[in-house]
């Protein structure tokens, strides 16, 4: 069965780098795109972009463009995101979600995510 | 940015009584193709999110015929025909009409 599968949590200093893994197993991992989505303590969800796992190309939400970086590993099956110049506001949960895309319809909707990851971020 | 809005934040159901959420955004989900790209997930306490409805109106497989989705234009509706214990969660609708995705600010569903 499709399984994505996260990297643990970490704890970074304001201004330090994160990199998260999303390792996924169960389905060819190059025909299904990676989404990254961020969860604050207690608020809704925010979507951070996506990889195209199979060319690497990357969109990201204007939000992070500046700080975001996803990667991955097609040997691996790894999934990356790695987020630099982090602040006390970034403090939340980051799920990596597997896109399933209907070419009939052009819609694309996440239907399988990781356990998510928690990134905790103080002096 | 499409803005995403749902109501109530908060629903209190008792077992077997039907539940309702409303979705709105901030302009026309309907897509050139004619589907309305507006999805609903539930985040049950403790997990990651689960895909329950998308387009609209058509259920993911796996989830119960007692959901539903239904609406238009910027105006929707989850529907939960008899809620049961296993329901508890937040409750969150998502436009993937155009990035960046959004989402509504979630509705928590709770047992009375």
């Amino acid at each position: 069965q499709v399984q994505l599968v996260q990297s643990g949590a970490e704890v970074k200093k304001p201004g330090a780098s994160v990199k998260i893994s999303c390792k996924t197993s169960g389905y060819t991992f190059t025909t299904n795109a990676i989404h990254w989505v961020r969860q604050a303590p207690g608020q809704s969800l925010e979507w951070v972009g996506w990889i195209n796992t199979g060319n690497g190309d990357t969109k990201y939400s204007q939000q992070f463009q500046d700080r975001v970086t996803l990667s991955r590993d097609t040997s691996a099956r790894i999934a990356y995101m790695e987020l630099s110049s982090l602040r006390s506001e970034d403090t939340a949960v980051f799920f990596c979600a597997r896109e399933d895309y209907d070419i009939w319809s052009a819609h694309i909707k996440f239907d399988s995510w990781g356990q998510g990851t928690l990134v905790t971020v103080s002096a | 940015d499409i803005v995403m809005t749902q109501s109530p934040l908060t629903l209190p159901v008792t077992p077997g009584e039907p539940a309702s959420v409303s979705c709105w955004s901030s302009q026309s989900l309907l897509h050139t193709n004619g589907y309305y790209y507006l999805d609903w997930y539930l985040q049950k306490p403790g997990q990651s999110p689960q895909l329950l409805i998308y387009l609209g109106s058509n259920r993911a497989s796996g989830v119960p015929d007692r959901f539903s989705g239904s609406g238009s234009g910027t105006d929707f509706r989850l529907k939960i025909n008899r809620v049961e214990a296993e329901d508890v969660g937040v409750y969150y609708c998502m436009q993937t009409l155009q990035t960046p995705y959004t989402f509504g600010q979630g509705t928590k569903l709770e047992i009375k």
